[in-house]
């Protein structure tokens, strides 16, 4: 199992500023994902932390929109940049689920863009 | 889209009845999971059926997999308030690594 510590849990932000999102794991993992959830919606994939290389993107996601950091193998951070009022969602970071394992999540970070 | 397809997308019992979602899907998968979701919190596990199983229970879980129909559903029995939360599936390719999530069912158990 896996335990994710992921900040801020909320926060309201002004249009046109960046949020950065921090998640801890409590182990070494190889990848960390990072979803964003639309109210009401499922949750789709942003893109894929490698430690040591450039996040993989998923179709949709661009890097100068969502920065990723991965410096080490149990910490990445997402920036969410030049924020509109679209942007507004849960943004979830997610170890595991891969293999023939189970996920595991961070508690989400509920942002809203004003 | 490989994405799970979830019914109902809205669900509404009394306690102590039984709720079933469904989840149908369009490709071969090597598991199926199902997750739950309090108010927009994180994801927590809650059962992975793998796609040579037929059924599995967790509790008051249980879960069935028919792949020749490409569907799954959940069974939660003698549901509580507690148990309302929004359910998704999620499967997970035989050609792909990735978990894939459905839409998701709201279940609201009333007092």
């Amino acid at each position: 199992s896996a335990v994710i510590s992921q900040k801020p849990s909320r926060d309201i932000c002004q249009r046109g500023t960046s949020l950065t999102i921090q998640c801890q794991v409590d182990s070494q993992v190889t990848m960390m994902f990072w979803y964003r959830q639309q109210p009401g919606q499922s949750l789709t994939l942003i893109a894929t932390a490698n430690q040591g290389s450039e996040a993989t993107y998923e179709s949709g996601f661009v890097i100068d929109k969502f920065p990723i950091s991965r410096p080490n193998l149990t910490f990445s951070t997402l920036t969410v940049s030049n924020m509109s009022p679209e942007d507004s969602s849960i943004y979830l970071c997610s170890v595991g689920g891969t293999g023939r394992r189970e996920a595991f999540f961070g508690q989400g970070t509920r942002l809203t863009v004003v | 889209s490989q994405q799970g397809e979830e019914d109902p997308q809205a669900l509404s019992i009394q306690e102590g009845e039984n709720a079933t979602m469904n989840c149908s899907y369009k490709t071969s998968i090597n598991n199926l999971q199902w997750y739950r979701q309090n108010s927009g919190r994180g994801l927590v596990h809650l059962i992975l059926i793998r796609s040579n199983e037929r059924e599995k229970h967790s509790g008051r879980l249980r879960v069935t997999l028919d792949t020749s129909k490409k569907s799954s559903s959940l069974l939660i029995t003698a549901s509580r308030a507690a148990d309302t939360a929004s359910y998704f599936c999620a499967i997970q390719e035989t050609s792909g690594s990735r978990l894939t999530f459905g839409e998701g069912t709201q279940l609201t158990v009333n007092p």
